[in-house]
């Protein structure tokens, strides 16, 4: 089974500061996603990487295969990005793709304004 | 296009009484997930239905859950009897392309 960290579990900032959110994984994977849960519970797909960077908007996020480490980084951030950030891997095995996702335990990121 | 359909979004029920979630998943989407997220924690899968086939079920308890996706669309999550340890958001979610799964807005059940 593949495991996944994230860290931190929690996070609190200010208004318009660079947020970080680390994810960790044990076994070497084809791709890794980063999801967006609000209060509520809805998840919304944010990115699936398999290699070097992906931007969308604000959002950039970036894996090292090598390290088994990828990155969700917020530039600008807004009291509207306070959401969980969760990381997801598929499992070891070659089961392809999001047939069978682990997910990390997320973060709870909170954007004061 | 509609995204994928939960109801209801919030149950409170007693322990011991029946409860049942359904998901209408993205028209087309021939995978569907169930997912179970306790507070604090990611999601775990259910059970993953391949059209009206239930083809990973491991993680479903069988003593009191159960499942049924018979015209390979809908889906019903049912759970007889609750239990305190229940409570929790039931997330489901749908995929037509490997490495791509749309998630519903998910059930939020309080046991009582």
């Amino acid at each position: 089974k593949n495991e996944v960290e994230q860290s931190p579990q929690n996070l609190t900032a200010q208004e318009g500061e660079f947020i970080t959110i680390n994810c960790s994984y044990s076994v070497g994977i084809s791709a890794l996603h980063w999801l967006q849960q609000h209060p509520g519970g809805g998840i919304v797909s944010l990115f699936m990487l398999s290699s070097g960077k992906k931007k969308h908007g604000r959002l950039i996020a970036t894996i090292n295969i090598q390290e088994k480490h990828s990155s969700l980084h917020i530039t600008a951030s807004h009291p509207r990005d306070s959401a969980v950030y969760i990381c997801a891997v598929p499992p070891p095995g070659g089961i392809q793709g999001a047939q069978k996702l682990v997910f990390g335990q997320g973060t709870r990121l909170t954007i004061n304004p | 296009e509609a995204g994928v359909v939960q109801s209801p979004r919030y149950k409170i029920i007693e322990k011991k009484q029946p409860v049942a979630f359904w998901c209408n998943p993205i028209s087309g989407h021939n995978t569907l997930y169930w997912y179970r997220q306790n507070l604090g924690q990611g999601p775990e899968l259910l059970i993953r239905y391949e059209n009206e086939e239930a083809v990973d079920d491991s993680q479903l308890p069988k003593d009191r859950f159960s499942a049924e996706r018979l015209k390979g669309v809908d889906s019903t999550l049912k759970i007889q009897p609750a239990e305190l340890g229940d409570s929790a958001v039931y997330l489901c979610a749908s995929s037509l392309v490997v490495n791509e799964q749309f998630f519903g807005p998910g059930t939020r059940l309080t046991v009582l």
